[in-house]
């Protein structure tokens, strides 16, 4: 079985550094066609995919977040820590970190709860 | 920022069948596999289908995916009072290099 939860702060500033935690269990990030990902959603609204890591240490990042967006893993701890900069209020959302299928077929299959992050003064 | 389109919403009485779009385009739907996924509130999403048509473990075969084209189709048969829930569709966009969602549906039970 996999599960996978998100660990960070609640609340962050503007212009700080959010850094924040998936820790899994049920799956190596060393296997082959694995991987996880980020996705966000602010309050009342849609998902948005941030980034994903590989199990061969590859990444994707949203275009549009590219240049504020580090993702790393940690295998022997199964870990993958995403880092955004520069936070802002319009940056408010729960984060989810996802299980992520590729195999040409893409999709996650597994998620956390996610972790609700506010940005404000 | 969705690239894939969704009706804002959709509606139907317990028993209908409710279909929901998904549009999408060349870059993404039209040459990739189409998910789809169900959350309810307060809830993280759950995978309902992967592969255009395949329904993991668990999910009940009332729920059916199709895609032709740059368009997917998300079929809800025998509708429940427990399927209002918000529904995304989502595939991965070879222009952009990663993942899509749609912009969402939100299936109420009359």
């Amino acid at each position: 079985q996999i599960t996978l939860k998100e660990y960070g702060p609640t609340l962050v500033k503007p212009t700080e550094t959010l850094t924040l935690t998936c820790t899994f269990s049920g799956f190596s990030l060393s296997t082959s066609q694995m991987g996880v990902g980020w996705i966000r959603q602010p309050p009342g609204k849609a998902l948005e995919w941030l980034a994903l890591i590989y199990w061969n240490d590859d990444k994707r990042h949203s275009p549009s977040l590219r240049s504020r967006l580090t993702i790393t893993k940690d295998t022997s701890k199964n870990q993958v820590v995403l880092t955004m900069t520069n936070m802002d209020p319009v940056d408010t959302a729960t984060y989810y970190c996802a299980h992520f299928i590729l195999r040409g077929e893409n999709y996650f299959d597994s998620w956390g709860q996610g972790t609700l992050v506010t940005v404000s003064p | 920022q969705s690239v894939l389109t969704q009706p804002p919403s959709a509606s139907g009485t317990p028993g209908q069948r409710v279909t929901i779009s998904c549009s999408g385009s060349s870059s993404n739907i039209g040459i990739n596999t189409v998910n789809w996924y169900l959350q309810f509130p307060g809830t993280a999403p759950k995978l309902l289908i992967y592969k255009n048509n395949q329904r993991p473990s668990g999910v009940p075969d009332r729920f059916s995916g199709s895609k032709s084209g740059t368009s997917a189709s998300l079929a809800i048969s025998g509708l429940q009072s427990e399927d209002e829930a918000d529904y995304y569709c989502a595939a991965w966009d070879n222009s952009l290099n990663g993942n899509v969602f749609g912009t969402g549906t939100k299936v109420t039970v009359l």
